[in-house]
């Protein structure tokens, strides 16, 4: 496609519900990035996938969080057993290659919001 | 660790007038720098980015950002601010050393009056 996509765009769950937001990168894109951006304040890192890979997973803020790239393209962000702290947004970005082989600009799908009630 | 500061949440400017955005920061080195900026419902743009060499950057959408290392700062400026440049705007540190993974500041809401 010409962008990044992410789906669904908006998401609403009640408390302890599972939740799956899917993140199409742009095609030949290797570098995969999550953020969570809190209301009113900017994106932080959550993790980030290399190909398959999952190269950093730091930025994740609990064992309830989980992130998969299976075949290296598509990749799914998991919360499991939802709180209301996690309402936010989900940005996707990707970029054509990691880092270390030189910088290349990351490209940001549209976010899913995600309301916990 | 890596942080940023922007010290204005909201700025309103009339259309045509010039513009700054703030933006402080705090890194042990060099820091990669970059402004981006969110539309309603759109994801993060990148406007500009400083990595070495040259302090003022230009970027697209006729915005540009100077460097300065003695006051840990990288301003964004535009000389004549448009209706469709309101939006938020983000200033963010990448760590040197290969990572590139921006730490984000709060954000400054643009807003322009007719």
């Amino acid at each position: 496609g010409a962008g990044v996509s992410q789906s669904p765009r908006y998401k609403v769950a009640k408390r302890g519900q599972d939740v799956a937001l899917r993140c199409d990168p742009i095609s030949g894109h290797v570098s995969l990035f999550w953020y969570q951006q809190a209301l009113g304040q900017g994106p932080e890192f959550l993790t980030y996938f290399q190909n398959e890979a999952q190269l950093d997973k730091s930025g994740l803020p609990s064992d309830r969080f989980f992130a998969e790239r299976p075949e290296g393209s598509v990749s799914t962000l998991k919360i499991q057993r939802t709180q209301q702290e996690d309402s936010a947004v989900y940005l996707c970005a990707s970029s054509l290659r990691t880092s270390g082989g030189g910088y290349n600009e990351q490209f940001f799908g549209p976010g899913t919001r995600l309301t916990v009630l | 660790a890596q942080s940023v500061t922007q010290p204005d949440i909201h700025i309103t400017v009339s259309e045509g007038a010039s513009l700054e955005l703030r933006c402080n920061y705090s890194y042990g080195a060099t820091p990669y720098l970059f402004w981006y900026v969110q539309s309603p419902g759109q994801g993060l743009q990148l406007l500009l980015k400083y990595f070495s060499g040259d302090t003022l950057v230009q970027g697209i959408k006729g915005f540009e950002a100077e460097f300065k290392r003695s006051q840990s700062s990288f301003n964004l400026r535009k000389p004549s601010v448009h209706w469709s440049d309101a939006a938020e705007y983000f200033c963010a540190v990448g760590a040197t050393g290969g990572s590139y993974i921006p730490t984000f500041g709060r954000g400054t809401s643009l807003i322009v009056h007719p």
